[in-house]
């Protein structure tokens, strides 16, 4: 299995706090991408990264925000979490954009 | 907004059959093609991969893809209860910098 950690795998939370999701890698892979999961909108791209502090916007961006300031970590943040950020939240990285993806095992985060 | 489609499912088909899984995409630069298989409650996990026009087969699993008529295919040969799961198709985007995602279609298998 790809090493890909996600941390944490569960949280429950309040509207208006700020929620940090971490993913470790230790594959030195280039590529880093945040996804979440809903029913009937299957998975969705929230922020990628290319690189160290090169980071792009995905399909469903607003409200969230990444960082990544060493090549193993990919943060998301919910600057004040609402209860349509509710989800499963997936990490997953690869080597090049265009090749395979390889995922960690999820975050459910609920937000009252 | 370029587009990956699938037919949701339920697909039933008996233990044994062949599952035939099906995705069509809208952006005609895509180069790279994935199929997913994701049970209930877990993540994504790689089943298959193809990258040029014809059959690329792996054990049970062929995937098909046909550039000129944007489709791409998956076949399970005997089918198990244990294929019973929900396959995305993924596509790249025309960056190369990203996977487009169908919603996925989901797959039963009856014993």
């Amino acid at each position: 299995d790809a090493g890909i950690t996600q941390s944490p795998r569960h949280k429950v939370t309040e509207t208006g706090t700020p929620v940090t999701l971490r993913c470790h890698q230790t594959e030195n892979h280039r590529y880093m991408y945040w996804y979440r999961q809903d029913p009937g909108h299957g998975l969705r791209l929230i922020h990628y990264s290319y690189g160290v502090k090169d980071t792009d916007k995905g399909e469903v961006s607003d409200g969230y925000s990444v960082s990544r300031s060493k090549t193993e970590d990919f943060l998301l943040t919910l600057e004040s979490a609402t209860s349509s950020q509710t989800s499963v939240y997936f990490c997953a990285i690869s080597e090049r954009g265009d090749q395979p993806q390889h995922f960690g095992d999820g975050t459910r985060l609920s937000i009252l | 907004q370029k587009e990956v489609e699938q037919n949701s499912g339920p697909l039933s088909v008996p233990e044994g059959a062949i599952a035939s899984l099906n995705c069509t995409y809208s952006d005609r630069g895509s180069q790279s093609f994935f199929w997913y298989r994701q049970y209930s409650g877990k993540s994504p996990e790689l089943i298959m991969f193809i990258y040029s026009n014809g059959d690329k087969e792996d054990g049970r699993f062929t995937a098909q893809l046909n550039k000129a008529s944007q489709y791409v295919s998956l076949l399970i040969r005997d089918s198990q209860p244990s294929d019973s799961a929900t396959y995305l198709c993924a596509v790249n985007n025309q960056a190369g910098t990203a996977l487009i995602f169908g919603k996925g279609t989901t797959l039963s298998v009856s014993s």
